[in-house]
């Protein structure tokens, strides 16, 4: 069975610093791996996802993740946030199957301080 | 517009009443979706749909129904709410690689 791990449940920072959000998984097959970001009182939206290829990837407001097979990770990182970078980060893991089906971590809340 | 919509956004009920909650997508997917999300839990997968008239169960399937008549609308019922069904639920379809997420309910059962 697959499964996620969050680290942390919260990782405060201030604003223009460097942010790290640690995402740890375990699949006994190939995977997919995806961060979705979650605004207060919204869904969740797509932020980046790695399928095949390239273990960097990123998104279009400056965040990238890199997948480490060898470490089964998918970390989050930015080098500098902003105020409105503050949300609930998801790692989530897909086997390709049944339509993606995801299984998600607990979430880390990020909270960007001015 | 197009995507996902659900109804109602926040429904307060009581323990033992049947309770459905709505998920409608424009994009023909064939692949749809329900979780709940819980603190401290994520999200978690209750039931999913390959198409119409085909349903499997997700990690916690108990206390739900679902049904798939057209391909366009997923309903989820609670059919005797409890107070541990408390919860967000979010409501997704896959494209391709991507699910795509609806805006969610917040069901209180009191």
């Amino acid at each position: 069975a697959q499964s996620v791990t969050q680290l942390d449940s919260q990782v405060p920072v201030f604003e223009e610093a460097p942010v790290e959000l640690r995402c740890n998984y375990s699949s006994s097959v190939s995977v997919y791996l995806f961060w979705y970001v979650q605004y207060p009182n919204q869904g969740l939206q797509l932020l980046l996802k790695y399928l095949s290829g390239s273990t960097l990837v990123k998104s279009i407001n400056g965040f990238e993740a890199e997948f480490n097979k060898s470490q089964t990770s998918f970390h989050l990182r930015k080098p500098s946030v902003h105020i409105s970078d503050t949300a609930e980060y998801f790692c989530a893991v897909s086997d390709g199957e049944y339509g993606n089906k995801l299984v998600f971590g607990a979430g880390t809340i990020l909270r960007v301080k001015s | 517009d197009a995507g996902i919509t659900q109804s109602p956004r926040y429904k307060i009920t009581e323990t033992g009443r049947q309770v459905t909650l709505m998920c409608h997508q424009t994009w023909s997917h064939s692949y749809m979706f329900w979780y709940r999300q819980d603190l401290g839990h994520g999200l978690r997968l209750i039931y999913y749909s390959a198409a119409a008239d085909i349903t499997d169960k997700g990690e916690v399937p108990d206390g739900y129904v679902v049904s798939r008549s057209k391909t366009e609308n997923f309903p989820l019922t609670l059919e005797s709410a409890t107070r541990s069904q408390t919860s967000v639920y979010f409501c997704a379809s896959t494209s391709t690689d991507t699910q795509y997420f609806g805006p969610g309910t917040r069901l209180t059962v009191l």
